[in-house]
């Protein structure tokens, strides 16, 4: 059974800051890795997917990185912003599309 | 496209009443999910359809929770009866085969007093 778990489950950094988020997951056998975003109050947005035979996503300051072989995921976001405050789920998908979710990082940039 | 619609936004309903929480998928995802939030469970798996057909309800957690997809164009998630304790926030979510990735609601926020 899949368990996806996220660390730390809150972080505070000040503007201008790179960080990195973490996700492990216990399946080896995952179809694929997704990074969401999630404003208080809010839906879910997608920021990125990774495939099982894909290592690395990235888009604007965001990069995603997936190793399958120690079942870890990051999040890495470059001069982080006070916009980017939010809370930040991972969520390892199987073939036939259940997706598993971890608790999330509730991040906070100050300015 | 108008992304995933979700409704009602809010509902809050007494216990014991029927509720029904709706969603209609973005036109063409041939997959949709029920979640569930909470602050102590995070985001749950209820159910989820491919081409209109439940794959997986394991999710749901009592005989009280049914959810149905009609057509591709619509689904509902139905609680009866309710309890303070279905109170949390229900979210729908599509995708065009999961190799695309999932799109979801703005949910639902339940309240059951």
């Amino acid at each position: 059974k899949q368990e996806v778990t996220q660390i730390p489950a809150a972080l505070s950094v000040p503007e201008g800051e790179n960080l990195v988020l973490n996700c492990s997951f216990t399946d080896s056998a995952i179809y694929n890795l997704q990074w969401f975003r999630q404003d208080p109050g809010k839906g879910l947005t997608s920021l990125l997917l990774i495939q099982s035979s894909q290592r690395e996503q990235t888009s604007g300051r965001l990069n995603a990185s997936l190793d399958k072989s120690s079942g870890r995921s990051t999040l890495y976001i470059a001069a982080s912003q006070p916009g980017d405050s939010a809370t930040y789920l991972c969520a390892g998908g199987n073939q036939g599309g259940k997706l598993i979710f971890g608790q999330g990082t509730e991040l906070s940039v100050k300015p | 496209d108008a992304g995933v619609i979700q409704s009602p936004r809010h509902e809050v309903t007494e216990m014991g009443q029927e509720v029904t929480l709706r969603c209609k998928p973005i036109s063409g995802h041939n997959s949709l999910f029920w979640y569930r939030q909470t602050m102590m469970r995070g985001l749950e798996l209820l159910i989820y359809f491919n081409n209109n057909v439940p794959i997986d309800d394991s999710g749901m957690p009592e005989d009280r929770f049914s959810a149905k997809m009609p057509n591709a164009s619509f689904s509902t998630l139905k609680i009866q009866p309710s309890e303070p304790r279905d109170s949390a926030v229900y979210f729908c979510a599509s995708s065009l085969e999961t190799q695309y990735g999932y799109t979801f609601g703005s949910g639902t926020r339940l309240t059951v007093v």
